[in-house]
Protein backbone atom coordinates (compact mmCIF):
# COMPACT_ATOMS: atom_id res chain seq x y z
CA UNK A 1 0.00 0.00 0.00
CA UNK A 2 1.39 3.64 -0.72
CA UNK A 3 1.33 6.40 2.00
CA UNK A 4 -1.27 8.68 0.31
CA UNK A 5 -3.32 10.16 2.98
CA UNK A 6 -6.95 11.86 2.52
CA UNK A 7 -8.98 13.67 4.85
CA UNK A 8 -11.77 14.07 5.83
CA UNK A 9 -12.83 10.90 4.48
CA UNK A 10 -16.46 11.86 4.45
CA UNK A 11 -18.11 15.46 4.51
CA UNK A 12 -21.50 16.89 4.57
CA UNK A 13 -21.63 20.46 4.37
CA UNK A 14 -23.39 23.08 3.52
CA UNK A 15 -24.24 25.70 0.76
CA UNK A 16 -22.38 28.16 -0.04
CA UNK A 17 -19.75 26.92 2.84
CA UNK A 18 -15.88 27.13 1.95
CA UNK A 19 -14.01 23.39 2.17
CA UNK A 20 -10.88 22.32 2.07
CA UNK A 21 -9.99 19.10 1.04
CA UNK A 22 -6.54 17.66 2.29
CA UNK A 23 -3.83 15.47 0.51
CA UNK A 24 -0.70 14.44 1.43
CA UNK A 25 2.21 11.76 0.48
CA UNK A 26 5.32 10.26 2.68
CA UNK A 27 6.89 9.03 -0.42
CA UNK A 28 8.52 12.07 -2.13
CA UNK A 29 6.77 12.68 -5.47
CA UNK A 30 6.71 14.91 -7.40
CA UNK A 31 3.27 14.62 -9.49
CA UNK A 32 0.26 14.75 -7.80
CA UNK A 33 -3.25 15.08 -9.21
CA UNK A 34 -6.78 15.10 -8.16
CA UNK A 35 -9.92 13.47 -9.53
CA UNK A 36 -13.08 13.79 -9.30
CA UNK A 37 -15.04 10.11 -10.03
CA UNK A 38 -19.32 9.83 -9.01
CA UNK A 39 -20.23 6.21 -7.39
CA UNK A 40 -19.35 3.65 -10.51
CA UNK A 41 -18.35 6.41 -13.02
CA UNK A 42 -15.15 7.24 -14.90
CA UNK A 43 -12.52 9.10 -13.36
CA UNK A 44 -12.09 13.20 -14.22
CA UNK A 45 -8.77 14.83 -13.78
CA UNK A 46 -9.60 18.56 -12.44
CA UNK A 47 -5.80 19.35 -11.50
CA UNK A 48 -2.39 18.07 -10.69
CA UNK A 49 0.80 19.61 -10.15
CA UNK A 50 4.27 18.39 -11.69
CA UNK A 51 6.06 19.96 -8.94
CA UNK A 52 6.50 22.61 -5.61
CA UNK A 53 4.80 25.75 -7.01
CA UNK A 54 3.36 24.13 -10.48
CA UNK A 55 -0.38 23.71 -10.77
CA UNK A 56 -2.12 23.07 -13.90
CA UNK A 57 -6.06 22.47 -14.46
CA UNK A 58 -6.89 19.23 -16.01
CA UNK A 59 -9.05 18.22 -18.45
CA UNK A 60 -12.84 18.50 -16.08
CA UNK A 61 -13.59 22.29 -15.76
CA UNK A 62 -13.73 22.67 -11.65
CA UNK A 63 -14.88 25.43 -9.49
CA UNK A 64 -11.80 24.25 -7.22
CA UNK A 65 -8.27 25.78 -6.59
CA UNK A 66 -5.17 23.72 -5.46
CA UNK A 67 -2.03 25.01 -3.97
CA UNK A 68 1.55 22.90 -3.82
CA UNK A 69 3.75 24.42 -1.50
CA UNK A 70 5.54 22.03 -0.16
CA UNK A 71 6.35 18.30 -2.41
CA UNK A 72 3.77 16.82 0.29
CA UNK A 73 0.71 18.70 0.44
CA UNK A 74 -1.57 19.32 -2.40
CA UNK A 75 -4.62 20.71 -0.97
CA UNK A 76 -7.92 21.14 -2.92
CA UNK A 77 -10.51 24.34 -2.00
CA UNK A 78 -13.72 25.04 -2.67
CA UNK A 79 -14.64 28.61 -1.87
CA UNK A 80 -18.28 28.52 -2.28
CA UNK A 81 -19.63 24.66 -1.96
CA UNK A 82 -22.78 23.67 -4.19
CA UNK A 83 -24.69 20.72 -4.69
CA UNK A 84 -23.15 20.06 -7.82
CA UNK A 85 -19.98 19.36 -6.27
CA UNK A 86 -20.81 16.41 -4.81
CA UNK A 87 -19.22 13.52 -5.58
CA UNK A 88 -15.76 11.94 -4.10
CA UNK A 89 -12.47 13.15 -4.74
CA UNK A 90 -9.90 11.40 -5.19
CA UNK A 91 -5.70 12.88 -4.94
CA UNK A 92 -3.00 10.66 -6.65
CA UNK A 93 0.35 11.02 -6.98
CA UNK A 94 3.07 9.41 -9.25
CA UNK A 95 6.85 9.36 -9.54
CA UNK A 96 8.79 7.85 -12.74
CA UNK A 97 11.28 5.33 -10.52
CA UNK A 98 11.65 2.11 -12.80
CA UNK A 99 10.16 3.96 -15.43
CA UNK A 100 6.62 2.91 -14.73
CA UNK A 101 5.44 6.43 -13.52
CA UNK A 102 2.31 4.22 -11.21
CA UNK A 103 -0.30 6.40 -10.16
CA UNK A 104 -0.73 5.74 -6.47
CA UNK A 105 -4.58 7.40 -5.16
CA UNK A 106 -5.65 7.97 -1.66
CA UNK A 107 -8.91 6.52 -0.21
CA UNK A 108 -10.79 9.68 -1.41
CA UNK A 109 -12.99 11.97 0.23
CA UNK A 110 -16.44 11.54 -0.33
CA UNK A 111 -18.62 15.06 -0.41
CA UNK A 112 -22.13 16.22 0.16
CA UNK A 113 -23.61 19.40 -0.04
CA UNK A 114 -26.62 20.19 1.13
CA UNK B 1 -7.51 15.45 -28.29
CA UNK B 2 -6.56 12.01 -27.16
CA UNK B 3 -9.59 9.59 -25.72
CA UNK B 4 -9.36 6.41 -24.54
CA UNK B 5 -12.41 4.30 -25.23
CA UNK B 6 -13.18 0.82 -22.59
CA UNK B 7 -15.93 -1.76 -23.63
CA UNK B 8 -18.26 -3.04 -22.81
CA UNK B 9 -19.34 -0.32 -19.46
CA UNK B 10 -20.58 -3.11 -17.75
CA UNK B 11 -20.19 -7.16 -17.61
CA UNK B 12 -22.07 -9.69 -15.73
CA UNK B 13 -20.16 -12.84 -15.64
CA UNK B 14 -21.19 -16.21 -13.71
CA UNK B 15 -18.42 -17.05 -11.65
CA UNK B 16 -15.93 -19.57 -13.10
CA UNK B 17 -16.51 -17.84 -16.49
CA UNK B 18 -14.10 -15.89 -18.87
CA UNK B 19 -14.37 -12.67 -19.89
CA UNK B 20 -12.44 -9.67 -21.59
CA UNK B 21 -12.88 -5.80 -21.47
CA UNK B 22 -11.29 -3.69 -24.40
CA UNK B 23 -9.91 -0.32 -24.35
CA UNK B 24 -9.26 1.57 -27.94
CA UNK B 25 -7.39 4.72 -27.92
CA UNK B 26 -7.68 7.07 -30.88
CA UNK B 27 -4.15 7.82 -30.72
CA UNK B 28 -0.84 5.52 -30.42
CA UNK B 29 0.37 5.76 -26.71
CA UNK B 30 3.55 5.26 -25.34
CA UNK B 31 2.55 3.24 -22.79
CA UNK B 32 -1.19 2.14 -21.14
CA UNK B 33 -1.87 0.90 -17.58
CA UNK B 34 -4.49 -1.13 -15.98
CA UNK B 35 -6.53 -0.19 -12.59
CA UNK B 36 -9.01 -2.13 -10.37
CA UNK B 37 -11.11 0.19 -8.33
CA UNK B 38 -12.95 -2.48 -5.72
CA UNK B 39 -16.70 -1.32 -4.81
CA UNK B 40 -15.85 1.72 -2.28
CA UNK B 41 -12.57 1.99 -2.78
CA UNK B 42 -9.76 3.40 -4.76
CA UNK B 43 -8.00 2.32 -7.59
CA UNK B 44 -5.63 0.11 -7.44
CA UNK B 45 -2.71 -0.33 -10.06
CA UNK B 46 -2.34 -3.32 -11.61
CA UNK B 47 0.16 -3.30 -14.80
CA UNK B 48 2.01 -1.23 -17.02
CA UNK B 49 2.18 -2.04 -20.96
CA UNK B 50 5.25 -0.85 -22.85
CA UNK B 51 5.88 -2.95 -26.21
CA UNK B 52 3.95 -3.23 -28.98
CA UNK B 53 2.11 -7.11 -28.78
CA UNK B 54 3.31 -6.92 -25.63
CA UNK B 55 1.55 -9.79 -22.91
CA UNK B 56 1.41 -9.97 -19.31
CA UNK B 57 0.18 -12.45 -16.84
CA UNK B 58 -0.73 -12.19 -13.64
CA UNK B 59 -2.14 -15.45 -12.20
CA UNK B 60 -5.85 -15.54 -13.85
CA UNK B 61 -5.28 -11.91 -15.38
CA UNK B 62 -4.15 -12.00 -19.44
CA UNK B 63 -2.99 -8.05 -20.51
CA UNK B 64 -2.01 -7.78 -23.82
CA UNK B 65 -1.42 -4.28 -25.31
CA UNK B 66 -2.01 -4.29 -29.54
CA UNK B 67 0.76 -4.19 -32.36
CA UNK B 68 -0.08 -0.76 -33.35
CA UNK B 69 -0.52 0.52 -29.40
CA UNK B 70 -3.51 1.76 -29.92
CA UNK B 71 -5.61 -0.84 -28.22
CA UNK B 72 -5.31 -3.02 -24.94
CA UNK B 73 -7.09 -5.87 -23.40
CA UNK B 74 -7.50 -7.77 -20.16
CA UNK B 75 -8.71 -11.07 -20.03
CA UNK B 76 -9.89 -12.58 -17.03
CA UNK B 77 -9.85 -16.65 -17.00
CA UNK B 78 -12.08 -18.57 -14.67
CA UNK B 79 -14.19 -15.74 -12.75
CA UNK B 80 -14.01 -15.42 -9.01
CA UNK B 81 -16.21 -13.16 -6.67
CA UNK B 82 -12.98 -11.60 -5.89
CA UNK B 83 -12.41 -9.98 -9.02
CA UNK B 84 -15.80 -7.99 -8.81
CA UNK B 85 -14.57 -4.24 -9.57
CA UNK B 86 -14.34 -1.49 -12.01
CA UNK B 87 -11.45 -2.18 -14.30
CA UNK B 88 -9.86 0.73 -15.83
CA UNK B 89 -7.35 1.31 -18.11
CA UNK B 90 -5.38 4.60 -19.08
CA UNK B 91 -3.24 5.25 -21.79
CA UNK B 92 -0.38 7.66 -22.10
CA UNK B 93 0.79 9.57 -25.53
CA UNK B 94 4.67 10.48 -25.09
CA UNK B 95 7.00 9.88 -22.35
CA UNK B 96 5.78 13.30 -20.49
CA UNK B 97 1.93 12.78 -21.33
CA UNK B 98 -0.78 12.69 -18.64
CA UNK B 99 -2.32 9.45 -18.58
CA UNK B 100 -5.91 9.72 -20.17
CA UNK B 101 -7.80 7.11 -17.91
CA UNK B 102 -11.16 5.20 -19.86
CA UNK B 103 -14.81 4.86 -18.39
CA UNK B 104 -13.67 1.64 -16.54
CA UNK B 105 -15.98 -1.86 -17.10
CA UNK B 106 -17.47 -2.00 -14.09
CA UNK B 107 -17.77 -6.10 -13.76
CA UNK B 108 -20.40 -8.42 -11.31
CA UNK B 109 -20.11 -11.37 -10.36
CA UNK B 110 -23.06 -13.81 -9.82
CA UNK B 111 -21.67 -16.77 -7.83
Amino acid sequence: EADIYQTPRYLVIGTGKKITLECSQTMGHDKMYWYQQDPGMELHLIHYSYGVNSTEKGDLSSESTVSRIRTEHFPLTLESARPSHTSQYLCASSDKTGGTDTQYFGPGTRLTVL
Amino acid sequence: GQQVMQIPQYQHVQEGEDFTTYCNSSTTLSNIQWYKQRPGGHPVFLIQLVKSGEVKKQKRLTFQFGEAKKNSSLHITATQTTDVGTYFCAGRVGSWGKLQFGAGTQVVVTP
